[in-house]
C-alpha cells in the first residue's frame, strides 16, 4: 500500500524558516518524480514544486522561487521541503504527492504550516 | 501560464442524477488533463488522467472527455459519497495548475 506522511508543519513568524518532511514506503521511491501541493484551509490546490528521479529537473511555482527549496534522499525514501523567508500568504496545508507524469496518483494527509507574528 | 476554468463552481443534484463539470483550458492542452475529487478535511484524490483515463480503483460511474480547450467530468449516476469538491489540473507544462473548483451538493 503506498503511504506518503508529511511532518514539519507548524506556526513560525513572518521571515521565518521550517522544514517539511515526507517519509514514503509502499513503492519503489526512486522510480517516481515527486512534487508538494499547497491548499489555503478553505480554497483551492497551488502547485508548488516538483522534483525528478535524481534530482536533475526541479521545479517551483513563481511564488515560492527563491525561497522554498525542494530535495529527496532516495536512501531514505523521503522528500523535502525547505522553506525560507516564509510570508503570511504561505499559509496552508501542504501536502507531498506522487507524480507519474505531471498529474498526482498518491497524496499524504498534509501538514499546515501557519506563518503568523 | 496556463489558466484554467471550471463551471460551475457549485451544483445542487440529487442521488441518481446524471452531473458535468466543465474545465476550459486557455491556452489549449491536448488531453494533458487531471480530475480530482477532494472531500473535507482529507487530501485529493486522483479520478482521472491524460482527460479520459479512469485511474484504478475509481467506479466507473465517473468518465472524462474531452481535448484541446474544453473538457467535461461526468458522474453517470450521483452517489450520497459522490458528495465533494473537484478539481481539474493541467499537465501539459510547468507551472502546473488548478483549476477553481466545482463543489458539489447532494
Amino acid at each position: 500500500e503506498v503511504q506518503l506522511v508529511e511532518s514539519g508543519g507548524g506556526l513560525v513568524k513572518p521571515g521565518g524558516s521550517l522544514r517539511l518532511s515526507c517519509g514514503a514506503s509502499g513503492f519503489t521511491f526512486s522510480s517516481y518524480s515527486m512534487s508538494w501541493v499547497r491548499q489555503v484551509p478553505g480554497k483551492g490546490l497551488e502547485w508548488v514544486s516538483s522534483i525528478s528521479i535524481s534530482s536533475s529537473y526541479i521545479k517551483y511555482a513563481d511564488s515560492v522561487r527563491g525561497r522554498f527549496t525542494i530535495s529527496r534522499d532516495n536512501a531514505e525514501n523521503s522528500l523535502y521541503l525547505q522553506m525560507n523567508s516564509l510570508r503570511t500568504d504561505d499559509t496552508a496545508v501542504y501536502y507531498c504527492a506522487r507524480d507519474p507524469e505531471r498529474y498526482f496518483d498518491y497524496w499524504g494527509q498534509g501538514t499546515l504550516v501557519t506563518v503568523s507574528s | 501560464d496556463i489558466q484554467l476554468t471550471q463551471s460551475p463552481s457549485s451544483l445542487s443534484a440529487s442521488v441518481g442524477d446524471r452531473v458535468t463539470i466543465t474545465c476550459r483550458a486557455s491556452p489549449g492542452i491536448s488531453s494533458y488533463l487531471a480530475w480530482y475529487q477532494q472531500k473535507p478535511g482529507k487530501a485529493p484524490k486522483l479520478l482521472i488522467y491524460a482527460a479520459s483515463i479512469l485511474q484504478t480503483g475509481v467506479p466507473s460511474r465517473f468518465s472524462g472527455s474531452g481535448f484541446g480547450t474544453e473538457f467535461t467530468l461526468t458522474i453517470s449516476s450521483l452517489q450520497p459519497e459522490d458528495f465533494a469538491t473537484y478539481y481539474c489540473q493541467q499537465l501539459h507544462n510547468y507551472p502546473l495548475t488548478f483549476g477553481g473548483g466545482t463543489k458539489v451538493e447532494i
